[in-house]
């Protein structure tokens, strides 16, 4: 168990809906990574906040949004859902964001778009 | 731009030998990170080990050792004595510390299975 928690674990939807996958994480770490895992992508980074604020963005789509709360739990927005967003969704936390941190991944949310 | 290669998409080993998967890197910044992760069945992905730029010594953590071959691009991973809870898919990230993202870059994976 990596302490970080992903919820739902599971969520089947259809397309033009909108989702939140949310995720805790680690007690005392201030950054969440959000990556997607697909077939065909592999394993790409959406976008990471630290302590609340936005500090990087990779491959996200602008019909992806995340924010990150005070209390540190993030939530990934997904809306006008596609048929090829159907994915793993994972949350990773870290302490910083500094080089040598290690990332530990939540068990991910699949979403199936149907 | 960063890259990670790990080219045996599958590999099959007996319980109890040793294997090694394969992983090169590129990268231009001088200080960067390599990390190997495990994703069974199940989905999760658990961290393995972790070896920087600058570390003397390859890394080792219980029956995983990192084989750091800097000049060749190289971080390959061992695994001794293994078991049957060892099949899993296998991934190699790296993160460069100069840049201004902090993410994670990863393989493609290779698929190790054990047989009894």
């Amino acid at each position: 168990d990596s302490g970080v928690t992903q919820t739902p674990k599971h969520l089947i939807t259809a397309t033009g809906q909108r989702v939140t996958l949310r995720c805790s994480p680690r007690s005392g770490d201030l950054s969440v990574y959000w990556y997607q895992q697909s077939l065909d992508q592999g394993l790409q980074f959406l976008i990471q906040y630290y302590n609340g604020e936005e500090r990087a963005k990779g491959n996200i789509l602008e019909r992806f949004s995340a924010q990150q709360f005070p209390d540190l739990h993030s939530e990934l927005n997904l809306s006008s859902l596609e048929l090829g967003d159907s994915a793993l969704y994972f949350c990773a936390s870290a302490r910083t964001s500094g080089g040598g941190e290690t990332q530990y991944f939540g068990p991910g949310t699949r979403l199936l778009v149907l | 731009a960063q890259k990670i290669t790990q080219t045996q998409p599958g590999m099959f080993v007996q319980e109890k030998e040793a294997v090694t998967l394969d992983c090169t890197y590129d990268t231009s910044d001088p200080s960067y990170g390599l990390f190997w992760y495990k994703q069974p069945s199940s989905g999760e992905m658990i961290f393995l080990i972790y070896q920087g730029s600058y570390d003397q010594q390859n890394a080792t953590e219980g029956r995983y050792s990192l084989n750091f071959q800097k000049a060749r691009k190289s971080a390959n991973l061992v695994i001794s004595a293994s078991q049957l809870g060892d099949s899993a898919m296998y991934f190699c990230a790296m993160r460069d510390y100069g840049g201004s993202q902090g993410n994670l870059i990863f393989g493609k994976g290779t698929k190790l299975s054990v047989k009894p």
